[in-house]
């Protein structure tokens, strides 16, 4: 069974740093790509960030660019967010997403973690 | 970036009513390479992570029951719940995995009249 647990979420001031994580299981970690996906309050899914699992080739999406770093331990089956100069726009649920593929097709996602919650606030 | 439109926002229906929507994508996510539509449908319960339903528009997940349908190619498309039951009430999001950046559509909340 796929399962994905993200952690590292929390209250953190306007300009602050977090680093998200999520542990993933029941699926060979390195064999898919992986993803980055937040929700607002109240609002839609907006894509975060992806990264590849064999190449570790890394997208952004333009909001986030410049302040996120998206990486990932193939040997701890772990993803992870770093998170800086964190804006008050930021605060969201953020899901750890899992791929069908590496490759055609890959930003389809199959699986999500619950989620966890980023608020940035004073 | 290929922006994604659905329609209606929200809608109610009665039980075993049709329920439909609809997602406009601002070009084309058919591709050449494959001849396959890089759409995809997405169930959200209030509380939880979306839940895939439909890829390549109109392939239903496995387990997703038979009244989820998807259809639609190039920039229309359309998820029908054929017989809407108390257990389909969600907002329901259309994704492009054509291109990135990967977008969503804003959702629509279905819910029972």
């Amino acid at each position: 069974e796929v399962q994905l647990l993200e952690s590292g979420g929390g209250l953190v001031q306007p300009g602050g740093s977090l680093r998200l994580s999520c542990a993933a299981s029941g699926f060979t970690f390195s064999s898919y790509a992986m993803n980055w996906v937040r929700q607002a309050p109240g609002k839609g899914l907006e894509w975060v960030s992806s990264i590849h699992g064999s190449s570790g080739i890394t997208y952004y999406g333009d909001s986030v660019k410049g302040r996120i770093t998206i990486s990932r331990d193939n040997s701890k089956n772990t993803l992870y967010l770093e998170m800086n100069s964190l804006r008050a726009d930021d605060t969201a649920v953020y899901y750890c997403a899992k791929a069908t593929s590496d490759s055609s097709g890959w930003g389809l996602i199959d699986y999500w973690g619950q989620g966890t919650l980023v608020t940035v606030s004073s | 970036d290929i922006v994604m439109t659905q329609s209606p926002d929200s809608l109610a229906a009665s039980l075993g009513e049709r329920a439909t929507i609809t997602c406009k994508s601002s070009q084309s996510v058919l591709s050449s390479s494959n001849n396959k539509n890089h759409l995809a449908w997405y169930q959200q319960k209030p509380g939880q992570p979306p839940k895939l339903l439909i890829y390549w528009a109109s392939t239903r997940e496995s387990g997703v029951p038979d009244r989820f349908s998807g259809s639609g190619s190039g920039t229309d498309f359309t998820l029908t719940i054929s017989s809407l039951q108390a257990e389909d009430v969600a907002v329901y999001y259309c994704q492009q995995y054509y291109s990135l950046p990967l977008t969503f559509g804003g959702g629509t909340k279905v819910e029972i009249k």
